[in-house]
């Protein structure tokens, strides 16, 4: 079936580098996408990549995709206090977003 | 991208009552979508609502407690209906631009507590 997962918090110092994992399980899906929730606010749109790709950057951002591992990571170089927030992973299938339960990312001072 | 907009933001409504949500979208879109987020959770998928067609509702979801309408290619409404406690959620609407761009855009959500 259809599952993706991902650790549930991480905690990084300001500048210092990120790196949020997911897995997922189908292999039919065609776009992995990453999306940033902040309190009380809806989803933002970070970036995504096609499943034929394996590397993604933009600007401080940069994804990787293990296909055989269907293994997907976000790195956010610099942290800054502002990325904390709620990020999720999530497979597109046929246009149906399946989305991780999402890592709270901590940014220390 | 797309700017969607939803209406209302928040709502406080007494069990046994409905709420239609609307959700607008700046540009024409094929594909809508909408999901629901129970607190502290992750996003679940309700259905597909795509114009001219029936929704097509996921498992567990079902049309008479998520009437879905979606008259043309910029609007669409959610209605949750005879509401409980349960119900409390963020619903959000969602589009996918298409085209040779699969870049999928979230409205700010509706948030929704029944008493």
């Amino acid at each position: 079936g259809e599952d993706v997962e991902q650790s549930l918090f991480l905690s990084v110092r300001e500048g210092d580098s990120s790196v949020i994992n997911c897995t997922y399980t189908d292999s039919s899906s065609t776009y992995l996408y990453w999306y940033k929730q902040e309190p009380g606010a809806g989803l933002q749109l970070l970036t995504y990549i096609f499943s034929n790709m394996d590397m993604k950057q933009d600007q401080r951002l940069t994804v990787l995709l293990n296909k055989k591992d269907k293994h997907l990571s976000l790195r956010i170089a610099d942290t800054q206090t502002g990325d904390s927030a709620i990020y999720f992973c999530a497979e597109s299938i046929t246009g149906k977003l399946i989305f991780g339960q999402g890592t709270t990312l901590q940014v220390k001072p | 991208s797309a700017v969607i907009s939803q209406k209302p933001s928040r709502d406080i409504c007494q069990r046994g009552t409905s709420l239609t949500i609307q959700c607008q979208v700046d540009s024409q879109v094929t594909m809508m979508f909408w999901y629901r987020q129970q607190p502290g959770q992750s996003l679940t998928l309700i259905a597909t609502a795509n114009q001219g067609s029936e929704a097509t509702y996921e498992s567990g979801f079902v049309i008479d407690k998520f009437p879905i309408s979606r008259p043309n290619l910029t609007f669409s409404t959610l209605t949750v209906s005879n509401m409980s406690p349960e119900d409390s959620s963020i619903y959000l609407c969602s589009v996918e631009t298409g085209g040779r761009s699969y870049e999928q855009y979230f409205g700010p959500g509706t948030r929704l507590t029944v008493t």
